[in-house]
């Protein structure tokens, strides 16, 4: 079971917007840096927000992260067919001396 | 450009060792550890540790001490992720992932190596 937790699964139609949570403790996400990852079958996953905020150059402005407390959030505007992927969560957790990573989210773009 | 060239996959029996290799090119291999991040079939991620490519300090994430060995060949830019001991449930496509600091975030990723463990 995973330190991190998100909902299994997400949908909205396209054009749409979502938000996938990301719910952990103040070890992890209460003290330290959230990062995001969208994960394609069989492809390595790819890093989409870190820091919390921040998307790497390439990745387009439809993709948001954001942070409260010990709650993260990953908000995706105007969703694409090709927006379908696994979403994971990631943090260093302080107590366990760890990276750790939620259980993914699987977005469903109908 | 920037990139991180895995080893190809692998088929090993139970109790067997597998060496995975990890060369990076196109930035300065001691400005960022590299993260080790395995995903079993229909699975998650699960970090396995990471290594200072400075100092070459490893960290081994909880349940694998003893059984893992992180290395790096700095004169190749070559990390390696060393499994002993291999059971069934090693079964799993192994990343390994470049980071500038702890928590800062993995931005880039090797496109992974699978090690299939079966008798």
């Amino acid at each position: 079971q995973s330190v991190l937790t998100q909902p299994p699964s997400v949908s909205a139609a396209p054009g749409q917007k979502v938000t996938i949570s990301c719910s952990g403790s103040s070890s992890n996400i209460g003290n330290n840096y959230v990062s995001w990852y969208q994960q394609f079958p069989g492809t390595a996953p790819q890093l989409l927000i870190y820091e919390n905020n921040k998307r790497p150059s390439g990745i387009p402005d439809r993709f948001s992260g954001s942070k409260f407390d010990t709650s993260a959030t990953l908000g995706i505007t105007g969703l694409q067919s090709g927006d379908e992927a696994v979403y994971y969560c990631g943090t260093w957790d302080s107590r366990l001396g760890a990276w750790t990573f939620g259980g993914g989210t699987k977005l469903s773009v109908l | 450009q920037v990139q991180l060239v895995q080893s190809g996959s692998e088929l090993k029996k139970p109790g067997d060792s597998v060496k995975v290799s990890c060369k990076a090119s196109g930035y300065s291999f001691s400005n960022y550890a590299i993260n080790w991040v395995r995903q079993a079939p229909g699975q998650g991620l699960e970090w396995l540790g990471r290594i200072n490519t400075n100092t070459g300090n490893p960290r081994y994430g909880q349940g694998f001490t003893g059984r893992l060995v992180f290395s790096l060949d700095t004169s190749v830019t070559t990390a390696y992720l060393q499994i002993s001991s291999l059971k069934a449930e090693d079964t799993a496509v192994y990343y390994c992932a470049r980071e500038a600091s702890y928590g800062s975030g993995m931005d880039v990723w090797g496109k992974g190596t699978t090690v299939t463990v079966s008798s």
